[in-house]
């Protein structure tokens, strides 16, 4: 069962325009969000997050938005730019005690179009 | 600073042969785990340790598979015998307190 899940696979956007990645998660308990952002033949490196209290995060041209009652989350990324080609992943996180558990999607493959 | 190292990068071996892929973390962080990546399944956690404790090894898929933390600053996952199917990128990561983890650059194991 697959809780948390990136349902397009790829998304090609022009550079200057908006990227919009999405991401739907189905487990109730999680509490925090990430974004990762990876290249090919480097490890996923961390981007932006979000708390559940918070139902929007900016960091310079990203932007997280959370909404809880539909448990979707998604990244917005004003302009695109061809750098910012690389696979993204969404992540959840339940945090109880010791036990801290991080569950990714399956990713989702941006290509910014010069 | 050094962020988390692993070796080897690269690894091509035979089935039936033990592997062994190493993890430094990054110093000071009290959390680390590992990771698989395939096509099929995306990014999987296998183990993670807390103070160098494994605390969740749900995701270990066979006896093959196993992981060891000794100290704060050094863990293995091995697997003995290996087989083709367990070709994957192996991450390794760590994290402070908070909820960020940091990943190293993965170990690419090709088992033929």
């Amino acid at each position: 069962d697959q809780q948390v899940k990136q349902n397009s696979p790829s998304l090609s956007v022009q550079e200057g325009r908006i990227s919009i990645l999405n991401c739907d998660y189905t487990n109730s308990m999680f509490d925090y969000f990430l974004w990762y952002k990876k290249y090919p033949a480097e490890g996923p490196t961390f981007l932006i997050s979000i708390s559940s209290i918070k139902d929007k995060n900016e960091d310079g041209r990203f932007t997280v938005f959370l909404n809880k009652s539909a448990k979707h989350l998604s990244l917005h990324i004003v302009p695109s730019q061809p750098g910012d080609s690389a696979v993204y992943f969404c992540a959840a996180s339940v945090y109880g005690g010791s036990n801290y558990k991080l569950t990714f999607g399956k990713g989702t493959l941006l290509t910014v179009n010069p | 600073d050094a962020g988390v190292i692993q070796s080897p990068r690269h690894e091509v071996t035979e089935m039936g042969q033990e592997v062994t892929l190493r993890c430094k973390p990054i110093s000071g962080h009290n959390s680390l785990f590992w990771y698989r990546q395939t096509m099929m399944r995306g990014l999987e956690l296998l183990i993670y340790f807390n103070n160098n404790v494994p605390i969740d090894d749900s995701g270990m898929p066979e006896d093959r598979f196993s992981a060891k933390m000794p100290n704060a600053s050094f863990s293995t996952l091995k697997i003995q015998p290996s087989e083709p199917r367990d070709s994957a990128v192996y991450f390794c990561a760590s994290k402070p307190t908070g909820n960020t983890i940091y990943f190293g650059e993965g170990s690419w194991l090709t088992v033929v």
